[in-house]
């Protein structure tokens, strides 16, 4: 199946600092990718939706100033936490959509963000 | 709104026995209902999806419009069947997915 890569998979940053993720999916072109947060033994909760070449849909809750998306090709999606603070520390997961076949999503293996 | 249910935190069972993970959803129109499973330190992967009417790893699920439901079924547990399993929900025409809180399955030999 397709491949979606993230990176790092773990980061520890400095409260007020900011922290860059990337999504890359690797064998395919992904015009849509998604953001979500998953809390320790919580479920998957889709931060945003990331289209190609334009602005990305942040579900409601979720602010668009503390965490930019950036979708500038097909194949790569960045994800940037700024001034983080510790309630920032949680797993970060992207997928990737495939618009071939199945239009099926693909999941990344997400990365783990400590903010001291 | 959508929303995706899933009652069990943790459900055990010997080895041989069956499963059932239970899955309910609420959704006004015709939703596309997905199992994805997460195998210990692996990333998630999708299992099954109900369009598809498949048997992956021994594993079914049926639609229930009536029930608003989506049962993961196996009939035989096997150890490495232990693993997070998420049912989830997607909207019509919509990519936005909807998550429910998974509930883990433990296997014991």
């Amino acid at each position: 199946g397709a491949v979606v890569s993230q990176h790092p998979s773990w980061v520890i940053c400095k409260s007020g600092t900011s922290v860059k993720i990337e999504c890359r999916s690797l064998d395919f072109q992904a015009t849509t990718m998604f953001w979500y947060r998953q809390f320790p033994k919580q479920s998957l909760m889709l931060m945003a939706t990331s289209n190609e070449g334009s602005k990305a849909t942040y579900e409601q809750g979720v602010e668009k100033d503390k965490f930019l998306i950036n979708h500038a090709s097909l194949t790569l999606s960045t994800l940037t936490v700024t001034s983080a603070h510790p309630e920032d520390s949680s797993f970060y997961i992207c997928s990737a959509r495939d618009p071939s076949g199945a239009n099926e999503q693909y999941f990344g293996p997400g990365t783990r963000l400590t903010v001291t | 709104a959508q929303r995706v249910t899933q009652p069990e935190k943790l459900l055990s069972v010997f080895k041989g026995a069956p499963v059932e993970l239970k899955c309910n959803y609420s959704y006004s129109g015709s939703p596309e209902l997905f199992w994805y499973v997460q195998y210990s330190r692996q990333r998630l992967q999708l299992l099954l999806r109900h369009i598809s009417r498949e048997s992956i790893k021994g594993f079914t699920a049926d639609l229930n419009k009536g029930e608003t439901s989506f049962h993961l079924k196996k009939p035989f547990a096997q150890e490495e069947d232990s693993a997070m399993y998420y049912c989830a929900l997607k909207a019509g025409g919509y990519q936005k997915v909807t998550f429910g809180t998974g509930t883990k399955l433990q296997v014991i030999p």
